[in-house]
This record gives C-alpha cells, sequence and structure tokens, in this order.
C-alpha cells in the first residue's frame, strides 16, 4: 500500500533539546516538502527537495534542519533555536519537481512543547 | 513573491445547500490553482485542480471557477453533505518550485 508515513503522530519537546520528525514514502517520489500548520495561517514551508543529498530552504527555515540521505527519507530536525515550535508538521512529496504536481501527504506531527 | 487570501475563514451551511470558498492571487503569471480537503487528524488530499487555460472545471458536486483578469479562483460545492465538513485550502504558484497556500476555510455542514 503506497503512501507516506509520519512518525511519531504526537511528540513533545523539553526546553533546549533537539526533535526528529520522521518521514517515509514509498511512492518512488523525486520530491518531498516539509510543511508547519499552525490555527488561521495554512501551511507554510519549511523546507523541500528535489533530488537526494540536495534540498532548499522554504519561508521559515530558520530553527530547523533537514536531511535527503535517500530518496525515501525525508526527516526534520526541530533545534533548540526554534522557539516556537508548537504546531502540526506536515511531510508531503510529489512525482515532479514542478508545482503544477499533485502533493501527497502524511498524516502529519502533532509537536508540543513541555 | 505570491500572496495568496483564502475567505472565508469559516464556513457554516445547511447540508444539501451550496458553498462558496473564494482566493485571491497577487502573481499574474501563475498557472495552476489546486484545492485541498483536510480532514480532522489527517493530511491535506487534493480534491480538484484548475490550469489557466480554463474558465472552469468540475467533478460531480464540486467545481473551480478562475478570473485571471481579476485574479481570483473559487472554490464551489452543490449539495453539501456531511462528509463535505473539513478544512479546505487553495494555492498558487511561487516561482516554479513552491505553491504558496491560503490560510485555510473551515466548512461546517449542519443536519
Amino acid at each position: 500500500d503506497g503512501g507516506i508515513t509520519q512518525s511519531p503522530k504526537y511528540l513533545f519537546r523539553k526546553e533546549g533539546q533537539n526533535v526528529t520528525l520522521s518521514c517515509e514514502q514509498n511512492l518512488n517520489h523525486d520530491a518531498m516538502y516539509w510543511y508547519r500548520q499552525d490555527p488561521g495561517q495554512g501551511l507554510r514551508l519549511i523546507y523541500y527537495s528535489q533530488i537526494v543529498n540536495d534540498f532548499q530552504k522554504g519561508d521559515i527555515a530558520e530553527g530547523y534542519s533537514v536531511s535527503r540521505e535517500k530518496k525515501e527519507s525525508f526527516p526534520l530536525t526541530v533545534t533548540s533555536a526554534q522557539k516556537n515550535p508548537t504546531a502540526f508538521y506536515l511531510c508531503a512529496s510529489s512525482i515532479g519537481t514542478s508545482t503544477n504536481e499533485k502533493l501527497f501527504f502524511g498524516s502529519g506531527t502533532q509537536l508540543s512543547v513541555l | 513573491g505570491e500572496n495568496v487570501e483564502q475567505h472565508p475563514s469559516t464556513l457554516s451551511v445547511q447540508e444539501g445547500d451550496s458553498a462558496v470558498i473564494k482566493c485571491t492571487y497577487s502573481d499574474s503569471a501563475s498557472n495552476y490553482f489546486p484545492w485541498y480537503k483536510q480532514e480532522l487528524g489527517k493530511g491535506p488530499q487534493l480534491i480538484i485542480d484548475i490550469r489557466s487555460n480554463v474558465g472552469e472545471k468540475k467533478d460531480q458536486r464540486i467545481a473551480v471557477t478562475l478570473n485571471k483578469t481579476a485574479k481570483h479562483f473559487s472554490l464551489h460545492i452543490t449539495e453539501t453533505q456531511p462528509e463535505d465538513s473539513a478544512v479546505y485550502f487553495c494555492a498558487a504558484p511561487q516561482g516554479a518550485q513552491k505553491l504558496v497556500f491560503g490560510q485555510g476555510t473551515r466548512l461546517t455542514i449542519n443536519p
């Protein structure tokens, strides 16, 4: 069954702690994306990757880091530099790298600060 | 860069009535406009999209209209059903590699 798997579903971060959100896809898609969702603000792009070992900053990359060592995996690390990390994080992928491509989203990870 | 404004932020309609959600965009070069539906606890799913070479597209009870001159596009849902209750997002491209999303509309269908 193809799709995008995000884990964990819920995650709690302590002050000064880095946490990593997992995103795995078995759709053989080239492009992968991380979005942050806050109430009333839509989806904001954090990072995106169009090919293995390459990624670009989105609109709100500060305090976040990513890696793309494998085509199917695009983990997001929320660092201690991100002062307001509480949000719903969505991973997505698309077949190609054009903005005309359909995005396939995972079910999201809710990150909260303890 | 592209700026997408979406209205209303919340919408409540009676079951069987129609619902309309509107979005405006700023970049006249934008040529692709998708709509995503997000059900509670899930990620968004594409429900319909339109390209700038057409003015309207329909898929059963869902339609999208595009006015390139005015730079706005709208989602129309007819004969609404309880399963239409969700958050809906419009989007428009910014450059060749990114989509900019609207703020979202929470649609509630009242029985």
